[in-house]
Order: C-alpha cells, then sequence, then structure tokens
C-alpha cells in the first residue's frame, strides 16, 4: 500500500520568498508521484509527475519537484512566490502497475504575504 | 471546452433523503472517478470506473451507488444521505490508467445534510 505524508497544514511565505512544501512517501514498490494544486472554489489540475523518468521535475507556473530516493521525498519548490500561488497543494502517490490508484495527501495550504 | 462538469453545485439534504450527482466529460476519456474531500483528510475514492460499463469500489464506497452511463456520464447516488455525507464531491476523469495519467477534475459539488 502507499501513502504521503504532507506535514504541517499551512505554510506562510512572503511575496518574492522560496516556496518550499514537503511530501514525504511510503511505497513497497518504486512510486509514481504527483503534485496536484486546487485553487479556491475550483477542482485540482496537475502540476507535475514523476514516473520513473528524470529525478528533477520542472511543472507549470515555475514549479518543479525533485525525487530523492534516498529520502522517500518529493518536495515541491519554488524559487519566488507569487501572490497567485496562494492555493491548497495536494501530493499524490500511485504503485506503477496497472489498475492502480491514486493517494492523496492531506493537503498543504499557501498562504503568500505581501 | 467544457472539460468535466458536475451538477448541482450546492445542494442541501435533509438527513434520510435521497439525490444523485450528475458528472459528464466531453475529453472522450475512459475512467472516470469520483471523490469526497473533507478537512483535513484531503481526497478519498469513494468509487471509480475503469471504462464503460464498469463500475469499482474505492476507499470510502459505504453508503453511495454509481452509474456509468455511457462514456460520458458517471453519476453518483446517495440513496439515504446522513450527516457524515456533508462534504464536497469532485467528479474526475483520465484518459489513461490513472497511475501515469493526468487527472481532471470537475469544480465540485458542495452538499450538506442537516
Amino acid at each position: 500500500a502507499q501513502s504521503v505524508t504532507q506535514l504541517g497544514s499551512h505554510v506562510s511565505v512572503s511575496e518574492g520568498a522560496l516556496v518550499l512544501l514537503r511530501c514525504n512517501y511510503s511505497s513497497s514498490v518504486p512510486p509514481y508521484l504527483f503534485w496536484y494544486v486546487q485553487y479556491p472554489n475550483q477542482g485540482l489540475q496537475l502540476l507535475l509527475k514523476y514516473t520513473s523518468a528524470a529525478t528533477l521535475v520542472k511543472g507549470i507556473n515555475g514549479f518543479e519537484a525533485e525525487f530523492k530516493k534516498s529520502e522517500t521525498s518529493f518536495h515541491l519548490t519554488k524559487p519566488s512566490a507569487h501572490m497567485s500561488d496562494a492555493a491548497e497543494y495536494f501530493c499524490a502517490v500511485s504503485d506503477p502497475r496497472a489498475n492502480s490508484k491514486l493517494t492523496f495527501g492531506k493537503g498543504i495550504t499557501l498562504s503568500v504575504r505581501p | 471546452n467544457a472539460g468535466v462538469t458536475q451538477t448541482p453545485k450546492f445542494q442541501v439534504l435533509k438527513t434520510g433523503q435521497s439525490m444523485t450527482l450528475q458528472c459528464a466529460q466531453d475529453m472522450n476519456h475512459n475512467s472516470m472517478y469520483w471523490y469526497r474531500q473533507d478537512p483535513g483528510m484531503g481526497l478519498r475514492l469513494i468509487y471509480y470506473s475503469a471504462s464503460e460499463g464498469t463500475t469499482d469500489k474505492g476507499e470510502v464506497p459505504n453508503g453511495y451507488n454509481v452509474s456509468r452511463l455511457n462514456k460520458r456520464e458517471f453519476s453518483l447516488r446517495l440513496e439515504s444521505a446522513a450527516p457524515s455525507q456533508t462534504s464536497v464531491y469532485f467528479c474526475a476523469s483520465s484518459g489513461t490508467s490513472m497511475n501515469t495519467g493526468e487527472l481532471f477534475f470537475g469544480e465540485g459539488s458542495r452538499l450538506t445534510v442537516l
């Protein structure tokens, strides 16, 4: 079985500061990993995904994440926060084998201060 | 380009009432899903349909039924609503298997059970 842990429920940064959202996973097989973003009153949309190719994955809106097997981590970063990045972010994991399902973390709310 | 459309967006029910949430996608996707989102719990899979004519239980199926009416439509029914089913419900679809493909989400249906 797979699981993800997103420590904390809320992160606050100043506009222009580094964004770091942490995600650790547990999986009995090499996993596929995902970050989704949810803006207020909207559904989730895919930010980026790791599916066993390059370990550094670039996504939309300047976000990137690095798969670190030794640390079982897939942290999301952005060098410079923008007000429009304020949203809820979900890490998700799946087993690459057929018919597996995504397991989502509990989500982290990112606030950006002017 | 509508993507995934859910109706209704808001609904208030009394305990014991029934209702159906409708979902339709116009992307010719094979797989469709119903999730519920509760504060601090992330998204939990209720039911999914890997292809037209098939449905399977997810993590939290109790109290729900689904129908994959055709390739486009996947409905979620609450036969006898309970306050514990107060939640935001999201429908999603994907064109490939869930673990390698991107999920496309609707905007959500907010359900309150009194």
